[in-house]
């Protein structure tokens, strides 16, 4: 596709249950981010992947939160042990790094997380 | 550190007419570049516009223009001739030229109103 695809686009689950997002970045995309958008406030940044370099996880709430991006393109952010306070909107981006407009990022859909 | 402020939780225009949505930044940088995201109810969020900090000119893009003050660091949104498709959350976001992470407002629901 042409843009950033994310699966599922929602997601109910247990409290303590583990859940995974998927990622589709834009093709050629090096750069891809992951936000989170809590009802009522802007996004917060949780990580961020750039080619093969090592991946900048200043911004995970907690080590119950984690990522991975197999090959330079798909990602998968993982929630372990969720938590009511998990409950928001997932946001993932791609960027180019090189070339014009390289700095702006392109986001998929999202997938809203409820957890009971 | 980085901080985007929206003042405006919301807004309202009707429809064809102007409205300006004003966004604040704190940055220590002088290299960075800022953008206007919209995100309708479908969740997607949209680029509406960007700016290269170490532009002075203020960029366009049709019906949407901004107006770039870097000694204020404002950076408000300014819509003409407002249409229906306008109705969404606008979020005002920032980013060092040498850096990668977006820091974004809380953002401005804007309601267009027919």
């Amino acid at each position: 596709g042409a843009g950033v695809s994310q699966s599922p686009s929602n997601k109910v689950t247990e409290k303590g249950k583990d859940v995974e997002l998927r990622c589709d970045p834009i093709s050629g995309h090096t750069a891809l981010y992951w936000y989170r958008q809590s009802l009522g406030q802007g996004l917060e940044f949780l990580i961020y992947f750039q080619g093969n370099s090592a991946p900048d996880k200043s911004g995970l709430p907690s080590d119950r939160f984690s990522a991975e991006r197999t090959g330079g393109s798909v990602s998968t952010l993982t929630i372990q042990r969720t938590q009511q306070e998990d409950s928001a909107v997932y946001l993932c981006a791609s960027s180019l790094t090189s070339g014009a407009y390289q700095e702006t990022q392109y986001f998929g859909p999202g997938t809203r997380l409820l957890v009971l | 550190a980085q901080t985007v402020t929206q003042s405006q939780p919301e807004m309202s225009v009707q429809e064809a007419e102007t409205v300006t949505l004003s966004c604040t930044y704190d940055t220590s940088e002088s290299n960075y570049y800022l953008f206007w995201y919209k995100q309708p109810p479908s969740r997607q969020m949209i680029l509406v516009i960007r700016q290269e900090a170490y532009k002075q000119q203020n960029a366009t893009e049709n019906r949407f223009s901004v107006n770039f003050q870097k000694a204020a660091k404002s950076f408000s949104l300014k819509i003409s001739d407002s249409q229906l498709g306008d109705t969404a959350m606008y979020f005002c976001a920032f980013m060092k030229r040498t850096g990668n992470q977006f820091y974004f407002g809380t953002g401005t629901s804007l309601t267009v109103i027919p």
